[in-house]
């Protein structure tokens, strides 16, 4: 089953509107998270690692007040995109790393996905 | 220079071939390497760790070369299921613990 749980699946909102997409480790703690936009055909692209208790840290090009990411606790991460536009349609896909029990695994794990539309 | 890289593709090869794949990794200090493998429209899984010894995993056998910095993919006998797009992931534990995704090598295989 699924280690990383995002919702929702999909989602159509209308110009303008936020959305909220939530992203969950289910049997770990991750103290940080991963979010990435994936446009049709292209490569995975890192937005933000969202860090548990704190700010997230945003990757060059990516805005910072548009994309809201909360990490307020160890096993829920949310971005929110504020004020979409058509533009903002794409795949997102958020990930987290597994240490294991005694802190030395080093696996990621990847959400189902959310893929927005903005009408 | 990037990260991480790897041929982008694609790959088209008929049903039963042998196929491989190379990402090669900039960073000589990483340390922990994966393939993971995306299906269109679908969130990347991953597919198998990479040991220093190599490892295999019945069709698929992953190998390092640390010297010459890559990891490479070795997909036998190949099944029309096999048909995905395979990234690449380097971890450097010495950095932050940092990790890089090549961009994806994209595999057909056609009946």
């Amino acid at each position: 089953g699924a280690v990383v749980s995002q919702h929702p699946s999909r989602v159509i909102c209308k110009s303008g509107t936020s959305v909220k997409i939530e992203c969950r480790s289910l049997d770990f703690q991750a103290t940080t998270m991963f979010w990435y936009r994936q446009f049709p055909k292209q490569s995975l692209m890192l937005m933000a690692t969202s860090n548990e208790g704190s700010k997230a840290t945003y990757e060059q090009g990516v805005e910072k007040d548009k994309f809201l990411i909360n990490h307020a606790s160890l096993t829920l991460s949310t971005l929110t995109v504020t004020s979409a536009h058509p533009e903002d349609s794409s795949f997102y896909i958020c990930s987290a790393r597994d240490w294991g029990e005694e802190g030395t695994g080093n696996t990621i794990y990847f959400g189902e996905g959310s893929w927005l539309t903005v009408v | 220079r990037k990260e991480v890289e790897q041929d982008p593709g694609p790959f088209n090869v008929p049903e039963g071939a042998t196929v491989a794949f190379n990402c090669t990794y900039s960073n000589s200090a990483s340390q922990s390497f994966f393939w993971y493998r995306q299906d269109c429209r679908k969130e990347p899984k991953l597919l198998m760790s990479v040991y220093s010894s190599g490892n295999e995993d019945g069709r698929f056998t992953a190998q390092l070369n640390r010297a010459s910095q890559y990891i490479s993919l070795l997909i036998r006998d190949s099944k029309l299921s096999d048909s995905a797009t395979y990234l690449c992931v380097v971890i450097n534990i010495f950095t932050g613990n940092q990790f890089y995704f090549g961009t994806g090598t994209s595999l057909t295989v056609i009946p």
